[in-house]
């Protein structure tokens, strides 16, 4: 059974950093595209980072300089690390599958809450 | 650039059908899409993947209720004999080259 399972979310004041985990279960993490995805209170979903099963990694403009998305082969986890936190940051933030190469994000998490606020 | 664009709302009737519409950017048009639901409170889950031709291949468990199609720029989510728990936002999905793209969703209420 494939399982998404991220951790790591929580209260951080403007400016401090948070790293986020996604433990998986049920496929190889470095064989597939990995993302992350968030939420903002209210609002859309917003497509964060990805890395390729190569390790190619890619970020959206909003957040590219501050977040480094990596993972651990031998722990099959996927990692967010988050710097230089702003308010508009805060959201629910998720790991999903993409698959084998380019595709739909076929399983998702259930989602790490990061508050930032002083 | 890559956009692709939702309505922000639709509303049926319980039994009835409903088709929902993700449009995308000009000169994209044999770009594949993705729908997700999002229920109440939970996160997404991967409803289908629509090409261009206008087949579509459903995810794990999806009802035969669910089904895509396509014409042009615009891919289709049309949900039949709609019952109360398909009252979700709809959320259509992209991807190319280093980049991801979502449409803004769409909030479907079930009358």
């Amino acid at each position: 059974e494939v399982q998404l399972v991220e951790t790591g979310g929580g209260l951080i004041q403007p400016g401090g950093s948070l790293r986020l985990s996604c433990a998986v279960s049920g496929f190889t993490v470095s064989s597939n595209y990995m993302s992350w995805v968030r939420q903002a209170p209210g609002e859309g979903l917003e497509w964060v980072s990805v890395i390729y099963s190569g390790g190619s990694t890619y970020s959206a403009d909003s957040v590219k300089g501050r977040f480094t998305i990596s993972r651990d082969n031998s722990k099959n986890t996927l990692f967010l690390q988050m710097n230089s936190l702003r308010a508009d940051d805060t959201a629910v933030y998720y790991c999903a599958r993409e698959g084998l190469s380019y595709g739909p994000f076929d399983f998702w998490g259930q989602g790490t809450l990061v508050t930032v606020s002083s | 650039q890559l956009v692709l664009t939702q309505s922000p709302s639709a509303s049926a009737s319980l039994g009835a059908s409903v088709k929902l519409t993700c449009t995308l950017s000009s000169g994209h048009s044999r770009y594949a899409i993705a729908w997700h639901q999002q229920q109440p409170e939970k996160g997404p889950r991967y409803l289908m993947k629509v090409n261009s031709e206008g087949s579509h291949t459903k995810g794990d468990g999806i009802p035969d209720r669910f089904s895509g199609s396509s014409s042009g720029t615009e891919r289709y989510l049309t949900i039949s004999s709609l019952q109360s728990e398909d009252e979700a936002d709809y959320y259509c999905q992209t991807w190319d080259s280093g980049i991801r793209v979502f449409g803004g969703g769409t909030k479907l209420t079930v009358l």
